[in-house]
């Protein structure tokens, strides 16, 4: 069966470091990945959407990679600050435009 | 700034009664769809349209229903509520192209009784 694995719920960090997400998943083949934030409460936010032949994408402090033959995507905060502090959801494209999401990993920036 | 607006952000109703959650979005979006969400179990797909009056099951479509008479209007229908329908609903829409990621509702947060 299809699934989609991110690393851990909960991911806490000291400001200033680089948090670092884990997505795996198997028996898919996306063309697209996404990355998305959530707060609580709120709807998910897009923030990174990356090819299946595209390595690296880089957003402003942001950085995403994705690996096809690892069936890996690594999702990278660098400089992190409490603004940080949410959701982070990874959600591959299947079928026509349709998303499956992972649980997501919560992540928390200390001070 | 574009805008996915859903109707309500928090709902109480009876079990068997018939709910509807309204969506709209002004971005001019061919593609919407209706996703729940609980705890530990992610986002998951109930219904998704591609264009008005047409309409897909997606991985949980038991129990409900959805109609779009109009390209900015998606509607998610609860035909007889249940308790175990209590969750929060998204809304997302997404242009044609699919290059682009999908712009979600704020969400409604149902509680059936």
């Amino acid at each position: 069966s299809q699934k989609i694995e991110q690393n851990s719920e909960a991911l806490n960090i000291q400001e200033g470091k680089t948090a670092t997400l884990t997505c795996n998943y198997t028996n898919y083949s996306p063309a697209y990945l996404q990355w998305y934030r959530q707060d609580p409460g709120r709807g998910p936010v897009f923030l990174l959407l990356i090819r299946e032949n595209e390595k690296e994408k880089r957003k402003e402090r942001l950085k995403v990679t994705f690996d096809t033959t690892l069936k890996q995507s690594l999702f990278h905060i660098t400089a992190s600050q409490p603004a940080d502090s949410a959701t982070y959801l990874c959600a591959l494209e299947y079928g026509d435009y349709k998303l499956s999401f992972g649980a997501g990993t919560t992540v928390t920036v200390r001070a | 700034d574009v805008k996915v607006t859903q109707s309500s952000r928090y709902l109480v109703k009876r079990t068997g009664e018939k709910v509807f959650l309204e969506c709209v979005q002004d971005m001019d979006h061919e593609n919407m769809f209706w996703y729940r969400q609980d705890p530990g179990l992610g986002l998951r797909l109930i219904y998704f349209s591609y264009d008005v009056k047409m309409k897909e099951k997606g991985d949980i479509p038991e129990g409900y229903s959805v109609s779009r008479e109009k390209k900015e209007r998606f509607s998610l229908i609860l035909e007889s509520a249940s308790t175990n329908q209590t969750s929060m609903y998204l809304c997302a829409s997404r242009p044609i192209t699919g290059t682009e990621g999908y712009t979600f509702g704020s969400g409604t947060r149902l509680t059936v009784v």
